[in-house]
């Protein structure tokens, strides 16, 4: 059963760069052909999804914070990470990690879901 | 933007209850690719239904998901009070981009 953990800084000042990583256990990065995806969730707030990487290091982005995020794979590590550049008070969240399950099909179009997600870090960025 | 779900439901003890998820055409309506997660205080989300209506497995045949036009649902059947939780709808967009629903509170009476 593959499990997600993420880890980074608590704390980061405004205006600097947020950096999360999520190791991946029990299975391989590169194997089984799924995207690599960061959700994050603000305190009493709903869920925001961020963006995702293939094992090619192709990524797809959304569209809100695409100026501000990328997004890379280290298969030697079995890891992927997370940068967010510029961060802000309103960037003040839990970040989860998640495999990202899914189908392209011949329309373009893609079926996806999240399983399983990591346990979450929760990213501080003070006024 | 996001999908618009009820802010909370409740239900007794064995009652069914049902979880509506608000769209459009460009997203839920166009679609059959929308999802479900229950997510305990603290905890993180856990997936319970996938592409409309797919359980999967390990999931209790308590949850099923359908979908009439702009609208998914999600249905708790026998509600126990471990499914006391909040829940998420997701659906694929025509931007290629993925939005979430703004999250319904259940509460087990």
């Amino acid at each position: 059963q593959v499990q997600l953990q993420e880890s980074g800084p608590g704390l980061v000042k405004p205006s600097q760069t947020l950096s999360l990583t999520c190791t991946v256990s029990s299975g391989s990065i590169s194997s089984g052909g799924y995207y690599w995806s960061w959700v994050r969730q603000p305190a009493g707030k709903g869920l925001e999804w961020i963006g995702r990487i293939y094992t090619d290091g192709s990524t797809n982005y959304n569209p809100s914070l695409r100026s501000r995020i990328t997004i890379s794979l280290d298969t030697s590590k079995n890891q992927f990470s997370l940068n967010l550049s510029s961060v802000t008070a309103a960037d003040t969240a839990v970040y989860y990690c998640a495999r990202d399950v899914g189908y392209y099909y011949a329309s373009g179009s893609y079926s996806n879901w999240f399983d399983p997600w990591g346990q979450g870090t929760l990213v501080t960025v003070p006024t | 933007s996001a999908l618009t779900q009820p802010a909370s439901v409740s239900g007794s003890p064995g009652q069914s209850i049902t979880i509506s998820c608000t769209g459009t055409s460009s997203d839920v309506g166009g679609y059959n690719y929308v999802s479900w997660y229950q997510q305990h205080p603290g905890k993180a989300p856990k997936l319970k239904i996938y592409d409309v209506t797919n359980r999967p497995s390990g999931v209790s045949r308590r949850f099923s998901g359908s979908k009439s036009g702009n609208t998914a649902s999600l249905t708790i059947s026998g509600l126990q009070a471990e499914d006391e939780a909040d829940y998420y709808c997701t659906s694929y967009t025509s931007s290629s981009t993925l939005v979430f629903g703004g999250g319904t509170k259940v509460t087990v009476l």
